[in-house]
């Protein structure tokens, strides 16, 4: 079992719907949470960071952590097509220097 | 904002030869990471180096080596090039509180 899975997709939706990514994950000790938007032919960037667990909201993207059921969550709201990519969860266990977990990716599609 | 340049968004090489991919950071992180990304098969993390001529063997080592002779400088090197190395190459730093930033990547076809 992969210590950080995620469902590849590929995810299709229209223009403005709301969109939920989730990542789920084995390891209690993991302690950061982040996601990762990757376009097409080019590197991942940071979307959302968390810390531990509970909400943090950007615009319209919300990152979600619950710890009691091992669960990541990326919601975009008003989705456009500007943010079709693929999207990456990421995880860590404290003070291990960038040495992230990451799950498969999810490809989103948001179809005008 | 950190900026992680690598020297080639696209290379093809023949299978056996050598091949270096150079990447360069500019905010003076310590930590620095070399990824390959397949399809299907996520990230996986070759080789990453905690400081000037450390290295540490990731989850993916065989066949690769890698340089960090200088701190905004880390090489990833193809010994001898075989087609199971065709894949995109991802360099990152880290930018403290295990955040990466992420180079364009490199595309590398090996014929």
């Amino acid at each position: 079992q992969k210590e950080v899975e995620q469902d590849p997709g590929p995810l299709s939706v229209p223009e403005g719907a709301i969109v939920s990514l989730n990542c789920t994950y084995s390891n209690s000790a993991f302690q950061y949470f982040m996601w990762y938007r990757q376009y097409s032919r080019k590197g991942p960037e940071l979307l959302m960071y968390t810390y531990s667990s509970g909400n943090k909201e950007d615009g319209r993207f919300t990152a979600q952590v619950d710890k009691s059921s091992k669960y990541i969550s990326l919601f975009i709201r008003d989705s456009q097509p500007s943010d079709s990519a693929t999207y990456l969860c990421a995880s860590s266990i404290y003070n291990q220097g960038g040495k992230l977990i990451f799950g498969q990716g999810t490809e989103l599609s948001v179809k005008p | 904002d950190v900026k992680v340049t690598q020297s080639s968004r696209y290379l093809v090489k023949r299978t056996g030869e050598k091949v270096f991919l150079e990447c360069v950071q500019d905010m003076d992180h310590e930590n620095m990471f070399w990824y390959r990304q397949d399809p299907g098969l996520g990230l996986r993390l070759i080789y990453f180096s905690y400081d000037v001529k450390m290295k540490e063997k990731g989850d993916i080592p065989e066949g690769y080596s890698v340089s960090r002779e200088k701190k905004e400088r880390f090489s990833l090197i193809l010994e001898s090039a075989s087609t199971n190395q065709t894949s995109m190459y991802l360099c990152a730093s880290e930018g403290g509180r295990e955040k990466l930033f992420f180079g364009s990547g490199t595309q590398l076809s090996v014929l």
